[in-house]
């Protein structure tokens, strides 16, 4: 059981906005910021969102962030095939020390 | 080019440790703190600690204290990490990450993985 919950599953058709929540408690993300991270299938995971809504150099704009409260968002606009991925939350948890993660959403992209 | 290059796959017997490595190229180790995390087959990803290769000063998360051990080498830019009495439900793919800005979270360079296998 993941400390922040997020759907085991979304989709979308090509072109289309999917949009992807993370929800935690006051301990993580109520007072921590949230990162996202992709994985494609077979590698390792890359760093997509930080600090709620910051992108890393080349990730495109179609991909942003936004927090609220004890939750988090990703979205995706203009869906394309190359985005069926898995999807994962990550923030900072203050009574465990430790950084936790979301337990993944699969993105189908039909 | 800016990578982290690991170890090779390991299987190892219950009871037994493991130690994978993680080497930068392109900076030098010292200037970020190193994560680990794993995934096992099939699951989500799992936090394990960090280490401050400048200090050497490391946190790890409560599940493993005890087990897991994160070092480092300055003289060959590498980092490592060990875990200890292992456990068939250790088996999973170990990576190393970079966090570009300590306390962010923002995990921007991350090595492509070491399987870690546990069995009889």
């Amino acid at each position: 059981q993941s400390v922040l919950t997020q759907p085991p599953s979304a989709s979308g058709t090509p072109g289309q906005r999917v949009t992807i929540s993370c929800s935690g408690s006051s301990s993580n993300i109520g007072s921590n910021t949230v990162n996202w991270f992709q994985q494609l299938p077979g590698t390792a995971p890359k760093l997509l969102i930080y600090t709620n809504i910051q992108r890393p150099s080349g990730v495109p704009d179609r991909f942003s962030g936004s927090k609220s409260g004890t939750s988090a968002s990703l979205v995706i606009s203009g869906l394309q095939s190359e985005d069926e991925a898995h999807y994962y939350c990550a923030s900072w948890h203050d009574s465990l020390n430790a950084w936790v993660f979301g337990g993944g959403t699969k993105l189908t992209v039909l | 080019q800016v990578q982290l290059a690991q170890s090779g796959a390991e299987v190892e017997k219950p009871g037994a440790s493991v130690k994978v490595s993680c080497r930068p190229s392109g900076y030098t180790l010292t200037g970020y703190y190193m994560h680990w995390v794993r995934q096992a087959p099939g699951q989500g990803l799992e936090w394990m600690g960090w280490i401050n290769p400048d200090s050497g000063a490391t946190n790890y998360a409560q599940k493993f204290q005890g087990r897991v051990t994160m070092t480092r080498d300055t003289s060959i830019n590498t980092a490592y990490m060990e875990l200890s009495r292992l456990r068939s439900d250790d088996t999973a793919v170990y990576y190393c990450a970079r966090e570009f800005n300590s306390g962010v979270g923002n995990f921007d360079l991350w090595g492509r993985g070491t399987l870690v296998t546990v069995s009889s």
